[in-house]
């Protein structure tokens, strides 16, 4: 089955770069999605079709593809950005999300 | 956009349960609709989704043959009929919207969850 694999944890200081990847076999072909998750709170998108943000969602968030490995990156992490982020994709094996990345920011 | 769950329970192992999930806010036939479920302190698993008309299908290995998906587009409603329940299902459901009418597409609008406990 189809499986993507993320790093269980990230850790910056406020202002810092956060850059949180995802590995999946189908990358090329497929599009990576992007979800925060705030402690007790339902999953946001904040990047979709690998790079496309959301219009309610702050310009520090980016997304980028290259070959098997996707990467959301946080330019100037902020506290509130501390989060569980996790990638997802569909492809004709399944929709799957990644195992998650908890990020800190302190 | 509102997507709003219930039905959740504590039920025992071997048992049944129908989720609910009422949805508001847009053209409910328009769009798929997934079931996303979280364990207790665990990642995300996506478990099912269901196309605009019903009219297919699709489902996570971990629940294949034990969970029905479905929907009554006259209500607005989306539906989860688990069935042969393991204490490995006990988790938050999440409903969510599709930004797509079929398969292909991603979740863009989340409920809050129902909470479903398997136990003895």
């Amino acid at each position: 089955s189809y499986e993507l694999i993320q790093s269980p944890s990230v850790s910056v200081s406020p202002g810092q770069t956060a850059r949180i990847t995802c590995s999946g076999d189908a990358f090329p072909k497929k599009y990576v999605y992007w979800y925060q998750q705030k402690s007790g709170q339902a999953p946001v998108v904040v990047i979709y079709e690998d790079s496309k943000r959301p219009s309610r969602i702050p310009e520090r968030f980016s997304g980028s593809s290259s070959g098997t490995q996707a990467t959301l990156t946080i330019s100037g992490a902020q506290v509130e950005d501390e989060a569980d982020y996790y990638c997802y994709s569909t492809d004709s094996s399944g929709n799957v999300f990644g195992g998650g990345t908890k990020l800190t920011v302190l | 956009v509102l997507l709003v769950e219930s039905g959740g329970a504590v039920v025992q192992p071997g048992g049944s349960l129908r989720l609910s999930c009422a949805a508001s806010g847009f053209t409910f036939d328009d769009n798929a609709m997934h079931w996303v479920r979280q364990a207790p302190g665990k990642g995300l698993e996506w478990i099912s989704l269901i196309t605009w008309d019903g009219d297919a299908t699709y489902y996570a290995d971990s629940v294949k043959g034990r969970f029905t998906i479905s929907r009554d587009n006259s209500k607005n409603s989306l539906y989860l009929q688990m069935n042969s329940l393991r204490t490995e299902d006990t988790a938050l459901y999440y409903c969510a919207k599709s930004t797509s009418a079929n398969y292909f597409g991603y979740l863009d609008y989340w409920g809050q969850g129902t909470l479903v406990t398997v136990s003895s």
